[in-house]
């Protein structure tokens, strides 16, 4: 599976759009991207995936550039119980590896 | 649906002791992980199963762990003997085969002290 680099922390004002940014270069045509959160003392939380279109539901979008080399994870209006660790993961079997991902930090 | 449930919560246990962990997975669900989280090492996989059988136990940290499914509504994580470094928080997560479909489904966890 293709790794994956984040960002290890980020800060955003509740309310705005919080953009979480994935570079996953080596991705390979039949690897998807995920996201999972992890909010403190809960296990991780499934939020979306896609493989090369664009993805919305009603967490988060999912932008994935042409090229697949790296992708964004939106969340368009961040709260306070968005504060969690975003990771970012990149397979295509059935095992999910994740790496440090992203502390979000969501302020008032 | 009551979700990926874990037990115990808590497990607070002298070194040597034997421990198990349990979990069922969400109904219908045909894969099942197991995961340990520590600070120093973040999420490891440590093992999942397909249709209740072992497919890939690469991440087990040493013979002292085991992990089986009976059958498609139970698990166990056994350690024995146990050790002061095996003290983490152990995620169980479950999966339809494919989880692009919607994903793995994780419970609680349980937190492990050994003493």
């Amino acid at each position: 599976d293709a790794k994956t680099t984040q960002p290890p922390s980020m800060d955003c004002a509740e309310g705005r759009a919080a953009n979480l940014p994935c570079n996953h270069s080596t991705i390979s045509g039949n690897e998807y991207v995920y996201w999972y959160r992890q909010i403190h003392s809960q296990g991780p939380q499934y939020i979306i995936h896609g493989l090369k279109n664009n993805e919305t539901n009603e967490m988060a979008s999912l932008i994935i550039t042409e090229d697949r080399k790296s992708s964004t994870l939106i969340l368009p209006h961040a709260t306070l119980r968005d504060t969690a660790v975003y990771y970012c993961i990149v397979k295509a079997g059935n095992k999910l590896v994740f790496g440090a991902g992203t502390i979000l930090r969501v302020k008032s | 649906d009551a979700g990926v449930i874990q037990s115990p919560r808590h497990e607070v246990t002298e070194m040597g002791q034997e421990v198990t962990l349990r979990c069922k997975p969400i109904s219908g669900h045909n894969s099942l992980f197991w995961y340990r989280q520590t600070m120093m090492r973040g999420l490891e996989l440590l093992i999942y199963f397909n249709n209740n059988v072992p497919i890939d136990d690469s991440g087990m940290p040493e013979d002292r762990f085991s992990a089986k499914m009976p059958n498609a509504s139970f698990s166990t994580l056994k350690i024995q003997p146990s050790e002061p470094r095996d003290s983490a928080v152990y995620f169980c997560a479950s999966s339809f085969r494919d989880p692009r479909i919607y994903g793995y489904t994780f419970g609680s966890g349980t937190r492990l002290t050994v003493v």
